[in-house]
């Protein structure tokens, strides 16, 4: 069966980086796009951007260009998110999620377990 | 403030219906884009509850329900368990952001 499991969990200081890992099994690791998304404390879900890993490319929600780089490892079916000059406003839930390639009509069918990171001095 | 609107919070009795509206714009539900809804308790993943305007994935009951008409979409409940306490997300692609959006979550409680 499909699985998203992640990495653990991050303590980071302000101004640090956090890279968290996505590993998929269980589907075709090419006919998806891997997207990011977070939940801060007490807020909503937050797409973050994605990756497709088949063109190696990425899309990048306004908010995070310039802080956020994923990428993708083909040969191990992994995925990664790297968050860089961190903030206590980054403290949040990260999820990783897939979404086919060629269509938007299909959501994020399959997720990770979820990756808390907290930014704290 | 979210691109996609969802009412805060919703209530209703076990055995009730309720409804949980999404609204959107040209850029999303009115230039095509489906609507997709999410069942989110906290601490766990989110649950793909709706794709595609109006499809349930294996497993997910059909008291369940999605619709999207114009710029506005909505999730039915109906037969509200106890277990159905929880949030709700829809979601969308936005052609003018390039990318997903989400509403901003909606609180279930059963009464």
């Amino acid at each position: 069966q499909v699985q998203l499991v992640q990495s653990g969990a991050e303590v980071k200081k302000p101004g640090s980086s956090v890279k968290v890992s996505c590993k998929a099994s269980g589907g075709t690791f090419n006919n998806y796009a891997i997207s990011w998304v977070r939940q801060a404390p007490g807020q909503g879900l937050e797409w973050m951007g994605g990756i497709t890993p088949i063109f190696d490319t990425t899309n990048y929600a306004q908010k995070f260009q310039g802080r956020v780089t994923m990428t993708a490892d083909k040969s191990t079916t992994t995925a990664y998110m790297e968050l860089s000059s961190l903030r206590s406003e980054d403290t949040a839930l990260y999820y990783c999620a897939r979404v086919p390639v060629t269509t938007t009509s299909f959501g994020f069918d399959y997720w990770g377990q979820g990756t808390l990171v907290t930014v704290s001095s | 403030q979210s691109v996609l609107t969802q009412p805060p919070s919703v209530s209703g009795a076990p055995g009730q219906r309720v409804t949980i509206s999404c609204t959107g714009s040209s850029s999303n539900f009115g230039a095509g884009y489906d609507v997709h809804w999410y069942q989110h308790l906290p601490g766990t993943a989110p649950k793909l509850l709706i794709y595609g305007n109006k499809n349930r994935p294996s497993g997910v009951p059909d008291r369940f329900s999605g619709s999207k008409s114009g710029t506005s979409a909505s999730l039915a409940i109906s037969g509200l368990q106890a277990e159905d306490e929880a949030d709700y997300y829809c979601q969308s692609y936005d052609s003018s952001l390039s990318g997903w959006v989400f509403g901003g979550g909606t609180k279930l409680t059963v009464l």
